[in-house]
């Protein structure tokens, strides 16, 4: 089955800087989806991106499918951004994996 | 307006009683997974369900079953809970064709003493 990997496994940033994380999986995907969990636990969805780019505000998202990769990019970040950042992927059919996750600490 | 939602939100148990879980859904969406969150673990799939009455298995499910009698609703149960069920439990709703995009609930904490 598809294997998901996530690096680094711990940012820490100052308040203002930019951040990219990266999603690494092992098979072909027709679903790859950004979520942050927030320090009460929420799981939040931040993008769903089988392919191409997208943007939302300070955040985008780049899934090169062909290349089996996915980055996320966080600009200007915010104490607000602190969280643990999953990617998961799934192939049709199959069920969502998930990687182990970016842990990003946003210090002001 | 979550769309997904899950109860009790907190519940403190004792070894070997039963525990439902229930997960609830507006959207109409045909797939519906519980997981469970553990440090050092991530997340992990416990059952999921493609349908009314189809459901399976994912990695963990020993010591798990779930019922799906409606689309909106989901149940997880532990028949006899153990020490090393204490986690929090996410349930997680997914539509057609795909599955497409998932969207979690709010998770659940259980504590089993």
């Amino acid at each position: 089955g598809i294997q998901v990997e996530q690096s680094p496994p711990d940012l820490i940033l100052q308040e203002g800087a930019n951040s990219t994380l990266r999603c690494n999986f092992s098979d072909s995907v027709n679903n790859l989806q950004w979520f942050h969990q927030n320090p009460w636990g929420q799981l939040i969805n931040l993008f769903y991106i089988p392919s191409g780019t997208k943007q939302n505000g300070r955040l985008s998202a780049t899934t090169v499918a062909t290349e089996r990769y996915s980055l996320l990019y966080i600009s200007s970040s915010q104490t607000t951004d602190s969280g643990v950042y999953f990617c998961a992927a799934s192939y049709y059919g199959q069920n969502f994996v998930f990687g182990p996750g970016t842990r990003l600490s946003v210090l002001p | 307006d979550a769309g997904i939602t899950q109860s009790p939100r907190h519940k403190v148990t004792e070894t070997g009683t039963p525990v439902t879980l229930r997960c609830h859904q507006t959207e109409n969406h045909r797939y519906m997974y519980w997981y469970r969150q553990d440090p050092g673990h991530g997340l992990r799939l416990i059952h999921y369900s493609y349908g009314v009455k189809d459901t399976d298995k994912g990695e963990v499910s020993d010591g798990y079953s779930v019922s799906r009698s409606k689309t909106e609703d989901f149940l997880l149960t532990l028949e006899s809970a153990t020490s090393s069920q204490t986690s929090v439990y996410f349930c997680a709703m997914a539509g057609s064709p795909g599955p497409g995009e998932l969207f979690f609930g709010e998770g659940s904490r259980l504590t089993v003493l």
